[in-house]
């Protein structure tokens, strides 16, 4: 799997968008873009994940560089609650096979009022 | 209607004892997995689980046992405790199928004196 590369930590006033990137220039053609978040002291919280199309779901969008080598997940209006880690994770994905989370250091972003 | 459970939450014993923790997941996944979170937040896997057989097993010491009665349940016996084992300890579960997001307990926070 590829590795990522996130900035340690990012701030957010709440009700803004929050934008965390994640470098992946290794990404391989197969790769899937994941990212999943930890909020303190609880399990890690699928978000979403994406292979070259922009995504969107209730929690969050996904937008992927055309060449695919970063890719930057948008919470669109930040409160609170979404202070976390966030980890971005690149892994080919495969039917049939388990699968192996591979997590990184992750950005932690805090939102403040 | 929890989805990840993980008994017990907090777990304090001392070097040497054996100790086990239990999982259980009302999803209907038939793929489960423990992880392993040290003090520095690193977040590994250990063992994978499909349908009551063992998928992935990471580098992980034999003194830790999964044990798997069903494919709702995933249990984690840990032999012989060490400093060292001190971690917070999560179990997941999935769908089999890579692309698959993983649903992750609450975390057992096991503290060896």
């Amino acid at each position: 799997d590829a590795k990522t590369t996130q900035p340690p930590s990012m701030d957010c006033a709440e009700g803004r968008a929050a934008n965390l990137p994640c470098n992946h220039s290794t990404i391989s053609g197969n790769e899937y873009v994941y990212w999943y978040r930890q909020i303190h002291s609880q399990g890690p919280q699928y978000i979403i994940h994406g292979l070259k199309n922009n995504e969107t779901n209730e929690m969050a969008s996904l937008i992927i560089t055309e060449d695919r080598k970063s890719s930057t997940l948008i919470l669109p209006h930040a409160t609170l609650r979404d202070t976390a880690v966030y980890y971005c994770i690149v892994r080919t994905s495969r039917a049939g096979t388990a699968s192996k989370l591979t997590f990184g250091t992750g950005t932690r972003l805090q939102v403040t009022l | 209607d929890t989805a990840v459970s993980q008994t017990p939450k907090y777990l304090v014993t001392q070097m040497g004892n054996d100790k086990s923790i239990k999982c259980e997941q009302n999803l209907g996944h038939d793929t489960m997995y423990w992880y392993k979170q040290d003090s520095k937040k690193f977040l590994k896997i250990m063992f994978s689980y499909n349908n009551k057989e063992l998928i992935i097993n990471e580098t992980v010491p034999n003194r830790f046992s999964p044990k798997s009665p069903d494919k709702a349940h995933l249990n984690l016996h840990i032999n012989s405790l060490e400093l060292g084992d001190s971690a917070v300890y999560f179990c997941a579960s999935s769908l089999l199928g890579d692309y698959n997001e993983q649903f992750f307990g609450p975390g057992t926070r096991l503290t060896v004196l």
